[in-house]
C-alpha cells in the first residue's frame, strides 16, 4: 500500500517555463513533507519542505504547496534550467521533530530542455 | 567526514553468496537509516538506528537481511544468501536530530546479483 504516490513517472518542460511536480499522500497523520532531488550516481539531496501548519513554502525558484484537505501537495519551479533535470522524489513524515523514517513516492522524473 | 560515505560503490555477486554493505555516517549524526532503491521503485524503507535505542527493523523485507551498527557511527547492512531480487540500489543517510532539515544521503551501493 502505497502511502505517498507520484503518478507523473516523468516530466518534460522546456527552459524557462514552469515545472509542476505533483504528490499525493494517504495517511492524515502525515504532517511533515519534503522534496527530494536526484542526479545519476548520487544520492537524494534535500531541496524543500512543508508543514502541515502551512500552504506554502518558498526557497529562491523553488516553492511547494499544500493541500492537506486534498491531501495533496506540489512543487513549483520556475524558471526551470537545464540543471533542474532530475528525478525528484516527494517524502513524507509523521513528525518534523522526531526520527521517524521518511516515506518516499516512486519519484518524478524531470527533463527541462534547452 | 564531509558527507555520509558508503562502500563499495558497486557489487556484483553470484546468487546464494552473501555480501556486506558499509555505511559512514556524517561524524556526530545520531540517526542512520538503510533504504533500497529497486529499478523503477521509490526509496523503500529497511532499517533505521537512532542512538542507543533497539533499532527499528520494520521494513527488512526478509531474515536474510540484517544491519548492525557499531559505537553508534558505522553501520553495515548484511544480505545472505542473495536472490536476483535483491539487485538494487542502497542507499545510506543520517540525520543529527528530527526530520526538519531531511537527511543526508549517501551515494549508494549499486548491487547487482548474477
Amino acid at each position: 500500500d502505497q502511502q505517498v504516490k507520484q503518478n507523473s513517472p516523468s516530466l518534460s518542460v522546456q527552459e524557462g517555463r514552469i515545472s509542476i511536480l505533483n504528490c499525493d499522500y494517504t495517511n492524515s497523520m502525515f504532517d511533515y513533507f519534503l522534496w527530494y532531488k536526484k542526479y545519476p550516481a548520487e544520492g537524494p539531496t534535500f531541496l524543500i519542505s512543508i508543514s502541515s501548519i502551512k500552504d506554502k513554502n518558498e526557497d529562491g525558484r523553488f516553492t511547494v504547496f499544500l493541500n492537506k484537505s486534498a491531501k495533496h501537495l506540489s512543487l513549483h519551479i520556475v524558471p526551470s534550467q537545464p540543471g533542474d533535470s532530475a528525478v525528484y522524489f516527494c517524502a513524507a513524515s509523521v513528525s518534523a521533530s522526531g526520527n521517524t523514517p521518511l516515506v518516499f513516492g516512486k519519484g518524478t522524473r524531470l527533463s527541462v530542455i534547452a | 567526514g564531509a558527507g555520509v560515505s558508503q562502500s563499495p560503490s558497486n557489487k556484483v555477486t553470484e546468487k546464494g553468496k552473501d555480501v556486506e554493505l558499509r555505511c559512514d555516517p556524517i561524524s556526530g549524526h545520531t540517526a542512520l537509516y538503510w533504504y533500497r532503491q529497486s529499478l523503477g521503485q521509490g526509496l523503500e524503507f529497511l532499517i533505521y538506528f537512532q542512538g542507543n535505542s533497539a533499532p527499528d527493523k520494520s521494513g527488512l523485507p526478509s531474515d536474510r537481511f540484517s544491519a548492525e551498527r557499531t559505537g553508534g557511527s558505522v553501520s553495515t547492512l548484511t544480505i545472505q544468501r542473495t536472490q536476483q531480487e535483491d539487485s538494487a540500489v542502497y542507499l545510506c543517510a543520517s540525520s543529527l536530530s528530527g526530520n526538519e532539515y531531511g537527511y543526508t544521503f549517501g551515494s549508494g551501493t549499486r548491487l547487482t546479483v548474477v
